[in-house]
């Protein structure tokens, strides 16, 4: 009964790749987000949406694009794959907007060779 | 704009002696402030949260944090520290722009 996971856990991949990643919660919230970790650990949010609707766009690459097919999905697909991308990256969702307390899934590793 | 800093890259303890770690916010309104921890390999995991009901605000595993307006910090503390408490502590900060602001980490190590 995890609240929010993520697949795949671990993804290697080539430079120029297309990959993506799947994130999906069960707690009913309607908001979802997805953030990188860099080497440094450092947290940055790159997209939000609530209820299906795109509501945070950080300044990412439009190599990145987001779909939330229904608001417990929101995946991650990454066109043309560079070093750079090399990072951990969680997907969390919150009851609402605002501030409220996020949940974080178990994170996806992602390196780019 | 709303900003967090977490003023030790690194805290080492010894266990059983008592832990601290700092942040200050800034903001220009009461924010909620969290207090999240990630443990090798793993997600990040809420430890607790202030939303202004208390100042001090009580957590989980023995954490607890006090919200100081005049200092505007919110310092993570536990009385006792335990080999299971290593991990990256990360203080973040609510906004009213659905966004929460993530402080850079601190690492605990916890010697035995």
């Amino acid at each position: 009964d995890t609240a929010v996971s993520q697949t795949p856990k671990y993804l290697v991949t080539q430079m120029g790749n297309d990959k993506s990643i799947k994130c999906e919660q069960n707690l009913g919230h309607d908001t979802m987000y997805w953030y990188k970790q860099d080497s440094k650990k450092f947290l940055k949010i790159m997209f939000s949406y609530n209820n299906k609707e795109l509501i945070i766009n950080e300044t990412v690459p439009n190599r990145f694009s987001p779909k939330s097919p229904d608001k417990a999905h929101l995946n991650l697909h990454i066109n043309s794959l560079e070093l750079g991308d090399s990072a951990v990256y969680f997907c969390a969702s919150s009851l609402r907007t605002g501030q409220e307390t996020q949940y974080f899934g178990p994170g996806t590793r992602l390196l780019v060779l | 704009a709303q900003s967090v800093t977490q003023l030790d890259s690194h805290v080492s303890v010894s266990e059983g002696t008592p832990v601290l770690l700092r942040c200050n916010y800034s903001s220009s309104y009461s924010p909620s402030l969290f207090w999240y921890v990630q443990h090798p390999n793993k997600g990040l995991q809420l430890l607790l949260k202030y939303t202004s009901a208390a100042t001090l605000v009580k957590g989980i595993n023995g954490f607890e944090a006090e919200f100081k307006k005049s200092e505007t910090s919110f310092h993570l503390t536990k009385p006792s520290a335990h080999m299971s408490d290593a991990a990256e502590y990360f203080c973040v900060s609510g906004g009213s722009n659905y966004k929460l602001t993530f402080g850079k980490g601190t690492l605990l190590t916890v010697n035995p």
